[in-house]
């Protein structure tokens, strides 16, 4: 069964740019030809789509988000990628990685990301 | 605010059938399809129904999904403990070119 597995910087300063990479296991990130997701979820509050890839390369990002958001596939490492950058204390929140673009049918366990000085 | 309107709260008996609603507009629900997502305490959301009425495998016939309209509901029959958790509706939004999430509904089994 695949599965996904959030790491990057978890607190990052304002003004500063995010970093999450989603790595995928046993499974390959280039075959069945999925769309990669991420989804991100502030303290007590609902969901929030990011944004998600194709397996073309296209991409499709939240309008609110779309300036400062970037996502991108590494085949050769088997991960994916998020950078949102000029973060605000607004961006703190747990983010998801998933498989898929309408539906997501599957997840990682979440990152917590604090933006904070 | 949320493009896709959902109760902030439900409830229910164990054995007893409960429904989540999810109001949207042409743009989104009315034209295309719906998927709920559960997400029980301190864990990542779980699809649960996609395409409207599909349930991925794993998933119990006791939940089922339709959609008429610009709204969509979610059905969970014969309620169990283990269904406490919140539950998300969400879609494709032609005008905003994304996916849009409901606000979430928190059921609790009484």
């Amino acid at each position: 069964q695949l599965q996904l597995q959030e790491s990057g910087s978890g607190l990052v300063k304002p003004s500063q740019t995010l970093s999450l990479t989603c790595a995928v296991s046993d499974g390959s990130i280039s075959s069945g030809g999925y769309s990669w997701s991420w989804i991100r979820q502030p303290p007590g509050k609902g969901l929030e789509w990011i944004g998600f890839i194709y397996h073309s390369g296209s991409t499709y990002y939240n309008p609110s988000l779309k300036s400062r958001v970037t996502i991108s596939v590494d085949r050769s490492k088997n991960q994916f990628s998020l950078k949102l950058s000029s973060v605000t204390a607004a961006d703190t929140a747990v983010y998801f990685c998933a498989r898929g673009d309408y539906y997501m049918d599957v997840w990682g366990k979440g990152t917590t990301v604090t933006v904070s000085s | 605010q949320s493009v896709l309107t959902q109760p902030p709260s439900a409830s229910g008996t164990p054995g007893q059938r409960v429904t989540i609603s999810c109001s949207g507009s042409s743009s989104n629900i009315g034209s295309n399809t719906v998927n709920w997502y559960q997400q029980l305490p301190g864990t990542a959301p779980k699809l649960l129904i996609y395409s409207n009425n599909q349930r991925p495998s794993g998933v119990p016939d006791r939940f089922s999904g339709s959609k008429s309209g610009t709204s969509a509901s979610l059905a969970i029959s014969g309620l169990q403990s283990e269904d406490e958790a919140d539950y998300y509706c969400a879609t494709w939004d032609d005008s905003l070119n994304g996916v849009v999430f409901g606000g979430g509904t928190k059921l609790t089994v009484l």
